[in-house]
Order: C-alpha cells, then structure tokens, then sequence
C-alpha cells in the first residue's frame, strides 16, 4: 500500500497558470520534504516542514510556496510556472528519530508547463 | 551542496556481486551514509544506512572504511531489476535530515 501518495502523477500547466502539487502520507511522519528532479539530474531540495516549522533552502527561488495544513498533506505551490520549472516534483516523508531519520519518498508528480 | 562522489556508471554481470563506490572524504563525525536508488520515472527508494559500522539487510551490505572517507554498497546477487541510480547521500538524522543528492551511479545489470 502505498505510504507517501502523490496526486496527481501528471500535471500539465500553461507559462504563467498558478499550479498546485499535492502529497499525503499514512506514516504519521512529522517531517514532509518537496524536491525538484529536472531531467536526467539528480533530486535537488526545495523545502521541507519539521512539523509546523517551514525550512526553505536558500536557492529555492520565490516562486515555489508551500503549505502544510495538517500533519497528513502537504502542498507545493508554483505562483507563476515559467518553462524552466518543467520536472519532476518528488515529496518525502520522516520521521525524526535519532540514528534513524530514514526518508520515504511518493512516486512523484511530472509537471509539464506549455 | 551534495558531500559525495560517485562513478557515473557501471556495468555488472546478472548474478554477480554489484560493488558500489561512494567517496565522502569530508564526512563529519556525526553523519550518517545513507544509501538510495531510483528506478526511471519512480521516486527513491532507501536501501541501508550506517554511521561506522558494517551494515546488512534483506536488500544489500554496507562497508564503510574505518576512517569513514568512503564507502561500498554491495547487492550480492544482482537482478535485472537492480537496474537503477544509486544515490550515497551523508547527512545528520537530526531536526529535518536535509538530502543533498549527487549525481549518483547509474547501474546496468546485464543479462
């Protein structure tokens, strides 16, 4: 059963459309993760919660907001898609235990921006 | 910025032991080396992590030098399956666990 759900898998935007991305998780994991995975490249960090508490990275351009209403969903929200945010969008979970902070991460949600 | 380096690809032969290299000369002495892989087009999925010691599970084995500057994950029987990224990340388990990934090690398991 899936742990860590990402909807939807695919999302196409138009240049410019606000978008928003989603992730839920049945694990109870107080820490949430959002990384961009661009084509043939490694995952790179947006942001992530520890609980309420919301970390930017500090290259993570204005543009990407987050939400974290509960401690089950968490959302990534792109204002104004340009075509350089085309990528995959990979959502993780944790939970902070010492020595073992093992991340699970969602299947992930390709955005297409035209 | 991602503290590890890896060999872009590698090639191993289905059955065989699969050796994976990870470099992370500037480790601290509190991270931790964890181990991922990612299939195409699904998300990572953890294998085994280890702070000094060796480490095994059902997936793969974890050495890692006693001065902890590098490390190998070993599958000991790959499968066509196994055909993935591998990631070797360091970080903190403490408050957020930040994942800087490198560019990983692209296996090729061949029949």
């Amino acid at each position: 059963d899936a742990m860590v759900i990402q909807n939807p898998r695919y999302q196409v935007t138009q240049f410019g459309k606000p978008v928003t991305l989603s992730c839920s998780q049945t694990l109870n994991h107080n820490v949430m993760y959002w990384y961009q995975q661009k084509s043939s490249q490694a995952p790179k960090l947006l942001f992530h919660y520890y609980d309420k508490d919301f970390n930017n990275e500090a290259d993570t351009p204005d543009n990407f907001q987050s939400r974290r209403p509960n401690t089950s969903f968490c959302f990534l929200d792109i204002r104004s898609p340009g075509l350089g945010d085309a990528a995959m969008y990979l959502c993780a979970t944790s939970r902070d235990l010492q020595g073992k902070n093992i991340q699970y991460f969602g299947a992930g949600t390709r955005l297409s921006v035209l | 910025d991602a503290k590890t380096t890896q060999p872009t690809s590698m090639d191993c032969a289905e059955g065989r032991a699969a050796n994976l290299p990870c470099n992370h000369s500037t480790i601290s002495g509190n991270e931790y080396v964890y181990w991922y892989r990612q299939i195409h087009s699904q998300g990572p999925q953890y294998i085994i992590h280890g702070l000094k010691n060796n480490e095994t599970n059902e997936m793969a084995s974890l050495i890692i030098t006693e001065d902890r500057k590098s490390s190998t994950l070993i599958l000991p029987h790959a499968t066509l399956r196994d055909t993935a990224v591998y990631y070797c990340i360091v970080s903190i388990p403490n408050t957020g666990n930040q994942f800087y990934f490198g560019t990983g090690t692209s296996l090729t398991v061949i029949p």
